[in-house]
């Protein structure tokens, strides 16, 4: 059984497209989380959830909108997708109240846009 | 800015030899992880360690914690091409999020 799943793995779309990226975790964690992952590896923090309450939410354009229905999901929404949008994204999750066992990562959505 | 600094940013080394990738930062951390990254895959933990001065070892792999928990490093003994991987340390941020370092992309060649 996958921990975090995400989908899709691959995401290829033109610029001004609206698109989704699906995530799940099976762990009963508290928390989730998105990264962005650029070109030179870098992950930086986008936004989390606790108990479906927006608790980081980074410098990130608002095209960008994550929703919760429950606690085992976090999507991300992305509006007018630009060329700079080009990342893997990440999903995690988390037991908020003991981080001592870190984070689980799903396998990440690759993102393109042309 | 980036919070955590590692390095060297990139490391490659014949299978055998032995290495060691270091995480900086002048902020103190409540606690550091260490994560090995492989292509096409998300990060996967290796170890927290909590206490200054702490000392963590997972098979050839020696993780420390700096005194001032403000570093830490990662030694790896006799490295084997299965080690390749992106090494990324990650501090708790006083917001309650992991912070990432940019990473050690580690190639060990048979």
């Amino acid at each position: 059984d996958t921990a975090v799943s995400q989908t899709p793995k691959y995401l290829v779309t033109q610029m001004g497209n609206d698109k989704s990226i699906k995530c799940e975790q099976n762990l009963g964690h508290d928390t989730m989380y998105w990264y962005k992952q650029d070109s030179k590896k870098f992950l930086k923090i986008m936004f989390s959830y606790n108990n479906k309450e927006l608790i980081i939410n980074e410098t990130v354009p608002n095209r960008f909108s994550p929703k919760s229905p429950d606690k085992a999901h976090l999507n991300l929404h992305i509006n007018s997708l630009e060329l700079g949008d080009s990342a893997v994204y990440f999903c995690a999750s988390s037991q908020d109240s003991d981080r001592y066992y870190g984070y689980t990562f799903g396998s990440g959505t690759r993102l393109t846009v042309v | 800015t980036q919070l955590l600094e590692q390095s060297p940013q990139f490391l490659s080394i014949q299978e055998g030899e032995n290495l060691t990738v270091y995480c900086n930062s002048s902020s103190v951390f409540s606690s550091l992880q260490w994560y090995r990254q492989e292509p096409g895959e998300g990060p996967v933990l290796l170890v927290t360690v909590v206490t200054g001065g702490e000392v963590k070892k997972l098979k050839r792999l020696t993780f420390q914690f700096g005194d001032a928990r403000k570093d830490s490093s990662l030694h790896i003994t006799a490295a084997q091409p299965g080690d390749t991987g992106l090494y990324l340390c990650a501090g708790a941020h006083p917001n309650n999020d992991m912070r990432f370092g940019a990473g050690t992309r580690l190639t060990v060649k048979p």
